[in-house]
């Protein structure tokens, strides 16, 4: 079924450890993104891409990194996690049509 | 760039009244506004969206105006029931390629 899948869904992790959430779709969108949410809280955009190679830094500052090596996959890197990095992580892909989200990563950093 | 406003920040209605979201965008070439409901702990669904050559737009219980003039859409829902309360995020489409959102309302359907 053509959908956007993340994972994993629930993360606890001690500070310091490097982490990577994974974004997969399988809807051919060359379009995608990370958002950043607090539970019911505005939708912070942290990285876009436009398609392979292409990555941009969105809206709110993040210490995170990403990749665009294939059309279906865009990972984010966390290279030491902080508490403050504690939050839902939503990633999203669209083309020229609806946006369409992921279930989410919730990751909690002890 | 864009920015969108969404008010109220959160709305409580009677089971069967109607609620009313409102939202107002600042870039006049934006042409695109999706409104996504999200339940807890679920991800952001897309429940209806409207282009800006179109001043309404209905599905069943739910309604999307646009207003070019004024830089102003809202979200209208009839009959509202229990299922109905969740958050609200309307959004407005910046250069063909990125969506900005709304701060949200969080809709309380009272029995």
């Amino acid at each position: 079924e053509a959908d956007i899948y993340q994972t994993p869904r629930y993360l606890v992790i001690g500070t310091g450890k490097k982490i990577t959430l994974e974004c997969s779709q399988t809807m051919g969108h060359d379009k995608m993104y990370w958002y950043q949410q607090d539970p019911g809280m505005e939708l912070h955009l942290i990285h876009y891409s436009y398609g392979v190679n292409s990555t941009e830094k969105g809206d709110l500052s993040s210490e995170s990194t990403v990749s665009r090596i294939r059309t279906e996959h865009f990972p984010l890197t966390l290279e030491s996690a902080r508490p403050s990095h504690t939050s839902q992580y939503l990633c999203a892909s669209r083309d020229n049509g609806p946006q369409h989200f992921g279930d989410g990563t919730r990751l909690s950093i002890l | 760039g864009e920015n969108v406003e969404q008010h109220p920040s959160t709305l409580s209605v009677q089971e069967g009244d109607s609620a009313v979201i409102k939202c107002t965008y600042s870039d006049s070439a934006s042409n695109y506004f999706p409104w996504y409901k999200q339940e807890l702990g679920k991800r952001p669904q897309l429940i209806i969206d409207i282009r800006s050559n179109v001043g309404e737009k209905k599905d069943q219980r739910i309604a999307v105006t646009l207003n070019k003039t004024a830089k102003h859409f809202s979200l209208h829902i009839t009959e509202t029931q229990p299922e109905d309360s969740a958050v609200y995020f309307c959004a407005g489409l910046q250069g063909a390629q990125k969506l900005v959102f709304g701060q949200g309302t969080r809709l309380t359907i009272n029995p």
